[in-house]
């Protein structure tokens, strides 16, 4: 069975950093992309980054970019997101999700962890 | 980026009818593979999102069969033959041919 298992969220002044993380069972970890999709309060679904299979091929969002930092770490079955420079706006759920393959430009996304909640108040 | 727009954004539904949802892309999401990279899925009350179909037209694993979607290129739908109460959510369509992946509004099927 699949587990995605997501920690690191909290309260966080702006400009702050948090560094997420998002423990995965159940599957070859080092063979499937993975994503981090975040949800603001009582709004939808946002994309913020990804990564391959392999760690090589790395995705953000503009509205991300340069302030958060997706890695992985396929001998502890881990995924990570350095978030920097916190803003207001980053605050949501933030979620890891599995693609179906190796990569992650094409590829559905097949699994959702239960998300980790990340604050950005001072 | 690719505009996902979803219609309508609320359904009022009677157990037992049928739904359906619409979902346009800003362009094509016909990848040059031949499938269309379009998922839905199904966030429920208090949970994270689920997987309700993929590549436009197919199932995920433990689907009931009462979903189906269908569509290509730019114009695609969900549908469900009968609503079941436990089919309450907000369902979104995501297109997943190019970064940065994008989702629509989402649209809240209320009974």
């Amino acid at each position: 069975e699949v587990q995605l298992l997501e920690s690191g969220g909290g309260l966080e002044q702006p400009g702050g950093s948090l560094r997420l993380s998002c423990a995965a069972s159940g599957f070859t970890f080092s063979t499937y992309g993975m994503s981090w999709v975040r949800q603001a309060p009582r709004k939808g679904l946002e994309w913020v980054s990804g990564i391959s299979g392999s760690g090589g091929t790395i995705y953000y969002a503009d509205s991300v970019k340069g302030r958060f930092t997706i890695s992985r770490d396929n001998s502890g079955n881990t995924l990570y997101l350095q978030v920097n420079s916190l803003r207001a706006e980053d605050t949501a759920i933030y979620y890891c999700a599995k693609h179906a393959h190796n990569y992650v430009r094409g590829t559905s996304i097949d699994y959702w962890g239960q998300g980790t909640l990340v604050t950005v108040s001072s | 980026d690719i505009v996902m727009t979803q219609s309508p954004l609320s359904l009022p539904v009677t157990p037992g009818e049928p739904a359906s949802i619409s979902c346009r892309s800003s362009q094509t999401l016909l990848h040059t593979n031949g499938y269309n990279c379009l998922n839905w899925f199904l966030q429920k009350p208090g949970q994270s999102p689920q997987l309700l179909i993929y590549l436009g037209s197919n199932r995920a694993s433990g689907v009931p069969d009462r979903f189906s979607g269908s569509g290509s290129g730019a114009d695609f739908a969900l549908k469900i033959s009968r609503v079941e109460a436990e089919d309450v959510g907000v369902y979104y369509c995501m297109q997943a041919l190019q970064t940065p992946y994008t989702f629509g509004q989402g649209t809240k099927l209320e009974i």
